[in-house]
């Protein structure tokens, strides 16, 4: 089966830089995800990694090291509207399995 | 509309009740997706389809069932709702499987059982 680990909460000051981390124990391994969801809405796709290393787009990040089964969510300059939970998530066994989603991390942004 | 809807939005129902969760999505997308989302228990798997006529067990499914006759369409159906079956349900769909394929969530369906 499969297993993954997160913080359930997180809280950082507006305008400074967050680390979500994930750990991950998968029978097979084939890429990790990040999804944001805000209270009431639904989840959206943030990013995923594949291959080990670090993929930017604009103030996110997500980083891999599939040798650690790790990964982490960067967010910087943090804005009052990042506050949402983060959910990582696997696909494991065979690449058109589905999803597996971690039970979250919910990120309070105070000023 | 183009995206990915789900009615009811809202929906209270009686234990023992059959209810039925719509899920409609424009893209023609091959896969969709059921989940359930609970405190404390992130996002489950209830159902999945890779294509019309093609359905598949998550991680939750005892209790719901699924149907997949038309691409666009994926409804879950509860056929004797229990209060543990109170909950936020989303459907998804992407292109296609795996990691490379973002999930397009739906709004969700707000469940309650009584």
């Amino acid at each position: 089966g499969q297993s993954l680990e997160q913080p359930s909460e997180v809280t950082a000051v507006e305008g400074a830089i967050v680390q979500i981390n994930c750990t991950y124990q998968t029978s097979g391994f084939y890429g990790l995800s990040w999804y944001q969801q805000h209270d009431g809405g639904a989840p959206t796709f943030l990013s995923y990694n594949a291959l080990d290393g670090l993929e930017e787009t604009g103030r996110f990040s997500s980083f891999l090291s599939r040798s650690d089964s790790y990964g982490y969510l960067l967010l910087q300059e943090l804005q009052m509207k990042d506050s949402a939970s983060y959910f990582c998530a696997v696909i494991a066994n065979s690449g058109n399995t589905p999803l597996v989603f971690g039970k979250g991390t919910r990120l309070s942004v105070i000023a | 509309d183009a995206g990915i809807t789900q009615s009811p939005r809202y929906k209270i129902t009686e234990t023992g009740r059959q209810v039925t969760l719509m899920c409609h999505q424009t893209w023609s997308h091959s896969y969709m997706f059921w989940y359930r989302q609970d405190l404390g228990h992130g996002l489950r798997l209830i159902y999945y389809s890779a294509a019309a006529d093609i359905t598949d067990k998550g991680e939750v499914p005892d209790g719901y069932v699924v149907s997949r006759s038309k691409t666009e369409n994926f409804p879950l159906t509860l056929e004797s709702a229990t209060r543990s079956q109170t909950s936020v349900y989303f459907c998804a769909s992407s292109e296609g499987g795996g990691i490379y394929n973002e999930q397009f969530f739906g709004p969700g369906t707000r469940l309650t059982v009584l």
